[in-house]
């Protein structure tokens, strides 16, 4: 059974960066039909598409977040990354990792339990 | 503002059918397929449809997706208490470049 698990700090400072990390256990993230994304959900809010990434190394970002946003992944270790720059309160969400299925990003079947990540000083 | 659009809420009784909808646009719905997400307090959401229409293993097929121009419709019949949860569309938007949701329906069983 596939498994995702996101790790990361829970608490990051304003105009600082957002690392977490998902974990693939279970099945290869090097599978060639899957890509896989970070959706993040504010607390009371609905679902936010941030991007996602091939294991090749091809990503696709949400141009709202413009440059702020770095996706990347290491084969070796099962995982892929997300990175978010110069944070602020808005930021302030559940983060989910998962795979895709099929090529539209918002079909995800697999989904980690998610993180919640405060931006606070 | 969520690019897509759904009623905030929805209600039906024990048993009987119920459908959300799922309004968009030919940039997003109209052109492009459209998922559906089931999620309970606290948890990840759960993918019910992928595709327009297409059920992953292990849904039951009281769970079942339309799609028609640039609305999509989100069915569930035989409806049991543990249906309630918040229900979510989303798909790709071309013009957006960009994967987008609905604010989100939340169904209450009577």
């Amino acid at each position: 059974q596939l498994q995702l698990q996101e790790s990361g700090p829970g608490l990051v400072k304003p105009s600082e960066t957002l690392s977490l990390t998902c974990t693939v256990s279970g099945g290869s993230i090097s599978s060639s039909i899957n890509y896989w994304g970070w959706i993040r959900q504010p607390p009371g809010k609905g679902l936010e598409w941030i991007g996602s990434i091939y294991y090749s190394g091809t990503t696709d970002y949400n141009p709202s977040l413009g440059s702020r946003v770095t996706i990347s992944v290491d084969t070796s270790k099962n995982q892929f990354s997300l990175k978010l720059y110069s944070v602020t309160a808005a930021d302030t969400a559940v983060y989910y990792c998962a795979r895709t299925v099929g090529t539209d990003p918002t079909s995800n079947d697999y989904w980690g339990q998610g993180t919640l990540v405060t931006v606070s000083s | 503002q969520s690019v897509l659009t759904q009623p905030p809420s929805v209600s039906a009784a024990p048993g009987q059918k119920v459908t959300i909808s799922c309004s968009g646009s030919s940039s997003n719905i109209g052109n492009n397929y459209v998922s559906w997400y089931q999620q309970f307090p606290g948890t990840a959401p759960k993918l019910l449809i992928y595709d327009n229409n297409k059920r992953p293993s292990g849904i039951p097929d009281r769970f079942s997706g339309s799609k028609s121009g640039t609305s999509a419709t989100l069915g569930i019949t035989g409806l049991q208490t543990g249906d309630e949860a918040d229900y979510y569309c989303g798909a790709w938007d071309s013009s957006l470049s960009a994967g987008v949701f609905g604010g989100g329906t939340k169904l209450t069983v009577l």
